[in-house]
C-alpha cells in the first residue's frame, strides 16, 4: 500500500525559511515525479512544482520559482520542500502528492511573528 | 501558463440527481485533465485522470468526457458522501494548474 507521510505543522517567523518532508512508502520515488500543492485558508489547490527523484530535474510554477526549492533523497524515499523569506501570504497547507494520484494529508504553515 | 476555469462555482443537487461540473482551459489540453474530490479537512482524492478513465476504488457513479478545452465530471446518482469541492487539474504544459473549484452541496 502506497502511504505518503508528511512532516508536522511548522511555525515560522517572516523572513525565515521551513523545510518540509514527505516519506513514501509502498513505492520507489525513482519511478515516479513528486510534486507539492498547497491550499491557502478557504482558497483553492495550487500547483507548486514538481521533481524527478531519479535525476533531481526540477519544474517550478512560475509564481513559486524564488519560493519553493524541491529535492529529494532516494536512499530515504523522501521528497523535501524548502519555502523561504516566508510572509504571512505563504501561511497555507502544503501537500506532496505522488504522481498526482497519491497526497500527503498536509502540512500547515503558519508564517506569523 | 495555461488558466483553468470550473462553472458553475456552486452548485446544489438532491441526491439521486444526475450532476455535471464544468472545467474550461484557454487552450488545447489534448485530453491531460484530471479531476479531484476534496472533502473539508481532508487531502484531494484522485477520481479520473486523463479525461476519461477512473481511478481505481472510485464507484462508477463518477464519469469523465471532453477534448480540446472544454471538459466535465458527470456524477449519474449523487450521494450525500459526494458533498465535497471538486477540482480539475491539466498536466499538458510545462507547468500545471488547478480550476478554481466547483464545491457541490445538498439542496
Amino acid at each position: 500500500e502506497v502511504q505518503l507521510q508528511q512532516s508536522g505543522a511548522e511555525l515560522g517567523k517572516p523572513g525565515t525559511s521551513v523545510k518540509l518532508s514527505c516519506k513514501v512508502s509502498g513505492y520507489n520515488i525513482r519511478n515516479t515525479y513528486m510534486h507539492w500543492v498547497n491550499q491557502r485558508p478557504g482558497k483553492g489547490l495550487e500547483w507548486i512544482g514538481r521533481i524527478d527523484p531519479a535525476n533531481g530535474n526540477t519544474i517550478y510554477a512560475e509564481k513559486f520559482k524564488s519560493k519553493a526549492t524541491l529535492t529529494a533523497d532516494t536512499s530515504s524515499n523522501t521528497a523535501y520542500m524548502q519555502l523561504s523569506q516566508l510572509k504571512s501570504d505563504d501561511t497555507a497547507i502544503y501537500f506532496c502528492a505522488m504522481g498526482m494520484a497519491y497526497w500527503g494529508q498536509g502540512t500547515l504553515v503558519t508564517v506569523s511573528s | 501558463d495555461i488558466q483553468m476555469t470550473q462553472s458553475p462555482s456552486v452548485l446544489s443537487a438532491s441526491v439521486g440527481d444526475r450532476v455535471t461540473l464544468n472545467c474550461k482551459a484557454s487552450q488545447n489540453i489534448n485530453k491531460y485533465l484530471n479531476w479531484y474530490q476534496q472533502k473539508l479537512g481532508e487531502a484531494p482524492k484522485l477520481l479520473i485522470y486523463n479525461t476519461n478513465n477512473l481511478q481505481t476504488g472510485i464507484p462508477s457513479r463518477f464519469s469523465g468526457s471532453g477534448s480540446g478545452t472544454d471538459y466535465t465530471l458527470t456524477i449519474s446518482s449523487l450521494q450525500p458522501e459526494d458533498v465535497a469541492t471538486y477540482f480539475c487539474f491539466q498536466h499538458n504544459s510545462w507547468t500545471w494548474t488547478f480550476g478554481g473549484g466547483t464545491k457541490l452541496e445538498l439542496k
